[in-house]
């Protein structure tokens, strides 16, 4: 079957890294996205790696490792902003997105 | 400006009594879907629309039906609504290249409660 693991909730301090980690079974694989989505309001778009490797954007990165079926978004500088729920989608072989139940992350003081 | 645009946000409806959810997009999408969110299960797809009269079903569509009739429109209906329809749903809209979905935008939701 397709899975999609990602921790349920991380806790981090303003001003820190935090790194939210996601791995990913699939039938066949065309690229991973990662959302944002604060409580009560919709996903937004973060970042799409399909090649291996980090892309930076700002403050969030975003890594994808192919051959271990692994990503991660990396967020630095934390604001009290970025509390919110990040949600890792890997796009399976017939090109549908395959969801994992998303991260809250909590940003202390 | 460039949105999904959903109705109701909110509603409260009781057991059976038929409704529907709009979804419009004024972006030129090819592709539109529904996807409801509950707690600790992430988004699950309903349906999906790859064009105008397109339509196929996602992880969890009993208990709905959908149409495409214009590429703007994508409207979920709920014929017999039950309590556990009672969710958040989204509808999502992405440019559709080579089968490849592209970011999705969401509309804001709307949040059903089925008594």
């Amino acid at each position: 079957g397709q899975n999609i693991d990602q921790p349920t909730e991380m806790t981090a301090t303003e001003g820190a890294i935090v790194q939210i980690n996601c791995t990913y079974q699939t039938s066949g694989f065309n690229g991973l996205f990662w959302y944002q989505q604060h409580a009560g309001e919709a996903p937004t778009f973060l970042s799409y790696n399909v090649l291996d490797g980090l892309e930076e954007k700002g403050r969030f990165s975003s890594f994808l490792s192919r051959s271990k079926g692994y990503s991660y978004l990396l967020l630095k500088e934390l604001q009290m902003k970025d509390s919110a729920s990040y949600l890792c989608a890997a796009v399976d072989s017939n090109y549908q997105l395959i969801w994992g139940a998303g991260t809250k992350l909590i940003i202390k003081p | 400006e460039a949105q999904v645009t959903q109705n109701p946000r909110y509603l409260i409806t009781v057991t059976g009594k038929k409704l529907t959810v709009t979804c419009s997009q004024n972006m030129n999408h090819e592709y539109m879907s529904w996807y409801r969110q509950d707690p600790g299960l992430g988004l699950r797809q309903i349906y999906y629309s790859m064009n105008v009269e397109v339509t196929d079903k996602g992880d969890v569509p009993e208990g709905y039906k959908v149409s495409r009739k214009e590429k703007r429109n994508f409207p979920l209906i709920l014929e017999s609504p039950s309590p556990n329809q009672t969710s958040l749903y989204f509808c999502a809209s992405s440019s559709s290249r080579d089968g490849y979905t592209g970011e999705l935008f969401f509309g804001e939701g709307s949040r059903l409660t089925v008594l």
